[in-house]
């Protein structure tokens, strides 16, 4: 069963553009992990927050974590052609012994 | 260092037969994580190896199996393939604990077909 749900399944804009991507889940969590995955291959994993984070940056994403709405959100800044892929945000589950467990994804196009 | 392996990358397979898949995970990282992925389930754990136990398993029948080996490399094993079992078959490492305790490090993939 999915724990953490994905918003919007689909999202395309142009380059430059910011892309915000968010993710719902049912139960407390230990941590929260968003990866991208470029069509058919491996995952990169991209910002583990953890359940006592409320935002953490790298680069160009900014993610952030509301425990009380048992929700995230991922801001990809100022968006590159390069930055089409699908992104899965993955949740530990307190009590799962560290048991990943993936949204079904957003597929995100930027468009040149 | 080099990234996680997984060996073969395609493999095509009809009903009925098993397959082995092999996952040789970054130098120093102890835990092996495999996941499904098809359109339709997503992303779907398999099992977890840490020091060669089986820490965390998945909802999947026991037709899929797996080990781990002394050197961290691990395997996963489908008998008597159905046609549902297409997919692709991630393998990921880190360096300690549980799977979802750091970042995962993903492999290629290996995409079955089942004929």
């Amino acid at each position: 069963s999915q724990q953490g749900e994905e918003d919007p399944q689909a999202l395309s804009i142009q380059e430059g553009e910011n892309a915000t991507m968010n993710c719902s889940y049912k139960t407390s969590i230990n941590n929260l992990q968003w990866y991208r995955q470029n069509s058919g291959r491996g995952l990169v994993h991209l910002i583990l927050i953890r359940s006592n984070e409320r935002e953490k940056h790298s680069g160009r994403l900014r993610v952030t974590l509301d425990t009380s709405k048992k929700s995230s959100s991922l801001l990809i800044t100022a968006s590159r052609a390069a930055d089409t892929a699908s992104y899965f945000c993955a949740t530990v589950t307190r009590g799962s012994n560290y048991k990943l467990t993936f949204g079904k994804g957003t597929l995100l196009t930027v468009n040149p | 260092k080099a990234g996680v392996t997984q060996t073969p990358r395609y493999l095509i397979k009809t009903r009925g037969q098993q397959v082995t898949l092999s996952c040789s995970p970054i130098s120093g990282h102890r835990s092996v994580s495999w996941y499904q992925q098809t359109p339709g389930q997503g992303l779907q754990f398999l099992f977890e190896y840490f020091s060669e136990t089986q820490r965390n398993k998945g909802n999947f029948p026991g037709r899929f199996s797996g080990r781990q080996f002394s050197n961290s490399r691990s395997e996963m094993n489908v008998s008597t393939l159905e046609l549902g079992d297409s997919a692709l078959y991630l393998c990921a490492s880190s360096p300690t604990g549980g799977s979802g305790e750091n970042e995962q490090f993903f492999g290629p993939g290996t995409r079955l077909t089942v004929l």
